[in-house]
């Protein structure tokens, strides 16, 4: 089965400085996907970021980027130049199984940019 | 356009009451998703259906029941409401295939409070 683990319920940063917000996972599935999404007070859950199991590269996207680290089986989210704006919840995802059709979500972190 | 789309965004009905919530997407994706956020932010997926039919039903009340007509739709019927059902339940879909990297977009969400 597969299981993703954020152990920040919450994260303070200052705006412009870089947050870190980890992950870590767990599936014998060798193929797998990782995803973040952002979920603002308003409710919804905006895809940020992905990263495959194969992929050679760590994913960027603007000022999202994703610290892959296989072995460790961790997946943290770095967002450089933090703005007021990203303040919201953030949950790591997994995608597994043949079809990828296993979409597990961790607990989530609570993140307050700070003025 | 909007990819996938929940109706209604917020429902507000009483204990024992039987209620449906209407999922759509457009994205010619064969596979949606139910998931359900409690009170502490975690999501948990209910069901998923592949091309109309049933592929995850994890351990939900018998009073839930997905209906897909077409696999551009997914409904959740909800019998005898209880208290405990309250929460914000997602739609999303996705589209099935070998690599996890198609992504999975969520709706915006309905939020059901049972009085």
């Amino acid at each position: 089965a597969q299981k993703i683990t954020q152990t920040q319920p919450g994260m303070f940063v200052q705006e412009k400085e870089a947050v870190t917000l980890d992950c870590t996972y767990d599936t014998s599935d060798p193929s797998y996907g990782l995803f973040w999404y952002k979920q603002p007070s308003s409710g919804e859950m905006i895809f940020l970021i992905y990263q495959g199991s194969y992929d050679q590269q760590n994913a960027t996207e603007g000022r999202y980027s994703l610290n892959f680290q296989k072995a460790r089986k961790s997946a943290n989210l770095v967002i450089s130049a933090s703005q007021l704006g990203d303040s919201a919840m953030y949950f790591c995802a997994m995608s597994a199984g043949s079809y990828g059709q296993n979409f597990v979500f961790g607990p989530g972190t609570r993140l307050s940019v700070l003025p | 356009d909007t990819a996938v789309s929940q109706t209604p965004k917020y429902l507000v009905t009483q204990m024992g009451n039987d209620k449906s919530i209407k999922c759509e997407q457009n994205l010619g994706h064969d596979t949606m998703y139910w998931y359900k956020q409690d009170s502490k932010k975690f999501l948990k997926i209910m069901f998923s259906y592949n091309n109309k039919e049933l592929i995850i039903n994890e351990t939900v009340p018998n009073r839930f029941s997905p209906k897909s007509p077409d696999k551009a739709h997914l409904n959740l019927h909800i019998n005898s409401l209880e208290l405990g059902d309250s929460a914000v339940y997602f739609c999303a879909s996705s589209q099935l295939s070998g690599t996890a990297q198609d992504g999975y977009t969520f709706g915006s969400g309905t939020r059901l409070t049972v009085v």
